[in-house]
């Protein structure tokens, strides 16, 4: 069984840059949610996809976007990147409808 | 809205001595609630998990926690530290609140275990 995986590791872009994050689920996984934690914060829910379309999103602005692709792998994009939004972004795969996810080893996005 | 509180920002403990890392939940309905580790540069790792039936529940290297419903809590716990148990704590709740099952954090608990 595969793990979820995330890429790139690290990332230093400069404000106003785009950046696109990938993840690859977990084997059998139909369901991706991406995280956002910032330092010394707990994970905060950006938004999750299932069946390749966004079903649901928590509070974060419509220039943090998504997709998911028929193999259940994801990417998560930021365009106009603001220095707030460096941070450890966190990908999770589950199965629809169970509460357990499984996350990946983040990425560092360091924004300067 | 769903929550959960991690009341310590960090806890000390003595590397053989048993340990508490707390929580207390905010639900409406019953509670999804999830214990998971971060090491440092790494991801979230699942330690365990509650959904119903006996209020203990045993997980992954040892850990256990305590459900507690007139409490509201859940407390994560082991009965002998391991200086390799040093680590960041966070506790989660499942919210499906717009038909979607998310996890709702807390801000985390950083353990210390000393030799």
């Amino acid at each position: 069984e595969t793990g979820v995986t995330q890429s790139p590791t690290h990332l230093i872009k400069t404000r106003g840059q785009q950046v696109t994050l990938r993840c690859s689920s977990q084997s059998g996984h139909n369901t991706v949610s991406w995280y956002q934690q910032a330092l010394g914060q707990g994970p905060q829910f950006i938004f999750q996809y299932y069946r390749e379309e966004e079903n649901g999103r928590g509070n974060f602005p419509p220039r943090f976007s998504g997709l998911q692709f028929p193999n259940y792998s994801s990417e998560l994009n930021v365009n106009a990147l603001e220095l707030d939004d460096s941070a450890l972004y966190l990908c999770a795969s589950s199965l629809a409808g169970v509460g357990e996810q499984f996350f990946g080893p983040g990425t560092r996005l360091t924004v300067l | 809205a769903q929550s959960v509180a991690q009341p310590e920002d960090q806890v000390n403990v003595a590397e053989g001595n048993p340990l508490t890392v707390k929580c207390t939940y905010s639900v409406s309905g019953n509670p999804y609630l999830f214990w998971y580790v971060q090491y440092p540069n790494r991801g979230l790792q699942f330690l365990l998990k509650y959904i119903t039936g006996d209020n203990l529940v045993k997980g992954s290297y040892g850990f256990e926690a305590e459900f507690n419903k007139s409490q509201t809590s859940f407390h994560l716990k082991k009965p002998s530290a391991l200086v390799s148990d040093s680590a960041l704590y966070f506790c989660a709740v499942r919210d499906i609140t717009g038909g979607y099952n998310k996890l709702i954090f807390g801000a985390g608990t950083r353990l210390a275990v000393h030799p």
